[in-house]
Order: structure tokens, then sequence, then C-alpha cells
């Protein structure tokens, strides 16, 4: 079993949708998340952190929910420049301040006009 | 707002060849790393550096990978005798207080 899983769409939208994409992970030792963007072919850039009791950042809003090991992206209002795939990350350390970056596939979005 | 700067963005190489990627971390970062993403796969861990030591690697990070900061402002990847599968995008990461910063990758193309 894949630790993180996401379904990989992709998932094709108007301009002005809500999208949710939703995510889980296996190893309950996991002790951060994250939503990061890729771009086609560029590095992975963090778009949030996720806490149990959620965030929104703007249009964005993430949940983690620890008992069911789930995590989920929240878009309002899509814009092109959305277009990207979407990536959910959980991390573990190991001594100090040691975090190994655990990734989905990601889950790719399409916004369309 | 500082960043992590790597080098070559592209290299190609023959395989059996030797190949030394590098990463200019964020210069209070502590906690290093290599990641690497096969095309269409997902970004795999490979190695994290801290204290000019490895903290931990993953098993892909087999005999052939090694990782150093030679001059106290490099990091380097060295993948000593490549194969046709190392090809991949290779990102240098560096730790912040929560937060792993990317570098922009080194896309390796073994022929």
């Amino acid at each position: 079993r894949k630790e993180v899983e996401q379904d990989p769409g992709p998932f094709n939208v108007p301009e002005g949708a809500t999208v949710a994409f939703n995510c889980t992970y296996s190893n309950s030792a996991s002790q951060s998340f994250f939503w990061y963007r890729q771009d086609c072919r560029k590095e992975p850039k963090l778009l949030m952190s996720v806490y149990s009791s959620g965030n929104e950042d703007g249009r964005f809003t993430a949940q983690l929910n620890r008992a069911s090991q789930y995590i989920s992206l929240l878009i309002r209002d899509s814009k092109l420049s959305d277009s990207a795939t979407y990536l959910c990350v959980v991390s573990r350390g190991s001594a100090g301040n040691n975090r190994k970056l655990i990734w989905g596939l990601g889950t790719s979005l399409a916004v369309n006009p | 707002e500082p960043e992590v700067t790597q080098t070559p963005s592209h290299q190609v190489t023959q395989m059996g060849q030797e190949v030394i990627l590098r990463c200019v971390p964020i210069s209070n970062h502590l906690y290093f790393y290599w990641y690497r993403q096969i095309l269409g796969q997902k970004v795999e861990f490979l190695v994290s550096f801290y204290n000019n030591e490895i903290s931990e690697k993953s098993e892909i990070f087999d005999d052939q990978f090694s990782v150093e900061r030679p001059d106290g402002s490099n990091f380097t990847l060295k993948i000593r005798s490549t194969k046709l599968e190392d090809s991949a995008m290779y990102f240098c990461a560096t730790q912040g207080i929560d937060t792993q910063y990317f570098g922009p990758g080194t896309r390796l193309t073994v022929l």
C-alpha cells in the first residue's frame, strides 16, 4: 500500500468552480502535513501546511483528520492560474529538526475558461 | 527572499559516467535534503544531511550515491556510475523552521 494516496485525476473544472482534493496516509507516526503545488517540470512549492483545526488561506482551505488519516484541500472560485498538480505530503522526523517528506503522486487540476 | 539554487539545470551523460549535482542551500539552514522525481512519478526522498553527515537515507540511496558539503557552501550529490534509471529531476531542499524550501532542480538524462 502506498504511504500517501491521492486520486491522480485529472480534474477538469470551469473557472469559478469549487474543487476538492482528498488524500490518505498510512503511517500514524506522520507528524506534519502539507499541500504542495507543482507546475509542469518545476520544483514543488509549498501551498499550505495542514492542521487538525483546519486552516484557510484566501481561496484555499485545508483540513486534517488524524483519526481517519485523511487530508483535504478545497479550492474555491478557481482561477486559470490554479492549473497545476497538487501534491499531498506528510513528514516524519528523526533526530532534531530533521524531517523526511513523503509524497503522494499528485492530483492534476486543469481550470478551463 | 532567500532561495535554494542548483546547477546545472540540465545534465546529459552517458551510462556509467559519474555526475555531480550541486546545490547552494539557504545560508542559515542546517538540514539539507536530496529528492528525485522520475518523469510521471512521485517525488522520492533520497537522503538528509546535517552537521556534515548523513542523517537518514532511503533504499534508493545505494553505494552509487554520495553527498558532501565540500566547502561549507555547496551541497553536492554524486552518482558514481550512472544507470539509465537514474534519469530524473533531482531536487535539493533545505529545512527552515517548519518548511522545506526546494531548488529549481537538475534534470539528469542518462543515455
